[in-house]
């Protein structure tokens, strides 16, 4: 299995709202993060958890929160989102290795904020 | 600091056509290089990776050599198909836990 699994696949909310985003691997995978990717950009690192415990977090505003509750899940909270946070939003894992090893991806979550 | 540069696109080609996608990294270390594809709509799949100076990855007809003395990773392939349709991205590792991704090209196949 070298699947990563990212629910939902697209999520529509208000500004108001609160909303979580899901991500699953199966793999053994002890590094996971989040990538956000805008238009013809290239994805964008927000969040990395290694060992469930966060380790990189890019400067990334407080409406964004994210959870490791296990080696396999990664959520990210949503809340009080603005219109320009509407995105592609990617879950990735990979082992953890010196000198690095390839990411999978998942298929993302396309998140409209109206 | 590091980075990855990727020329600029869209790259269109006929069907059956050879592709090169040029790619060149900093040269902070010796990282590890991959590239990805992104099709419409979708996450990115890893196409290829190579790990070390000389090193050739290769998958689906796509090969790229990791070359220390021009600092490049450029993606090749013979005879590109309406189905390679799709974004590239050249990325090379920054420490144990960050991916650098270069900008992306686009290219277009038409049959």
């Amino acid at each position: 299995d070298t699947e990563v699994t990212q629910t939902p696949k697209h999520l529509v909310m208000g500004m108001t709202n609160k909303k979580s985003l899901k991500c699953e691997q199966h793999m053994g995978h002890r590094a996971m993060y989040w990538y956000k990717q805008k238009a013809k950009k290239p994805p964008e690192l927000m969040f990395v958890y290694s060992y469930e415990k966060l380790s990189i977090n890019e400067s990334v505003p407080s409406r964004f929160s994210p959870e490791c509750p296990n080696s396999s899940l990664l959520n990210l909270h949503l809340h009080a989102l603005q219109p320009e946070d509407s995105a592609l939003y990617l879950c990735a894992s990979s082992h953890i290795l010196e000198g690095g090893t390839e990411a999978f991806f998942g298929q993302g979550t396309r998140l409209t904020v109206v | 600091g590091d980075s990855v540069t990727q020329m600029e696109g869209p790259v269109t080609l006929s069907e059956e056509a050879f592709l090169t996608i040029n790619c060149t990294y900093t040269a902070t270390g010796y990282p590890s290089l991959f590239w990805y594809v992104q099709y419409p709509g979708e996450g990115l799949q890893l196409l290829l990776k190579a790990t070390k100076a000389d090193d050739k990855g290769s998958n689906k007809g796509f090969e790229a050599t990791y070359r220390k003395e021009t600092t490049s990773f450029h993606l090749e392939k013979g005879s590109v198909q309406v189905s390679d349709s799709a974004v590239y991205f050249c990325a090379r590792r920054a420490g144990f836990q960050k991916l650098v991704f270069g900008t992306g090209t686009r290219l277009l196949v038409s049959p």
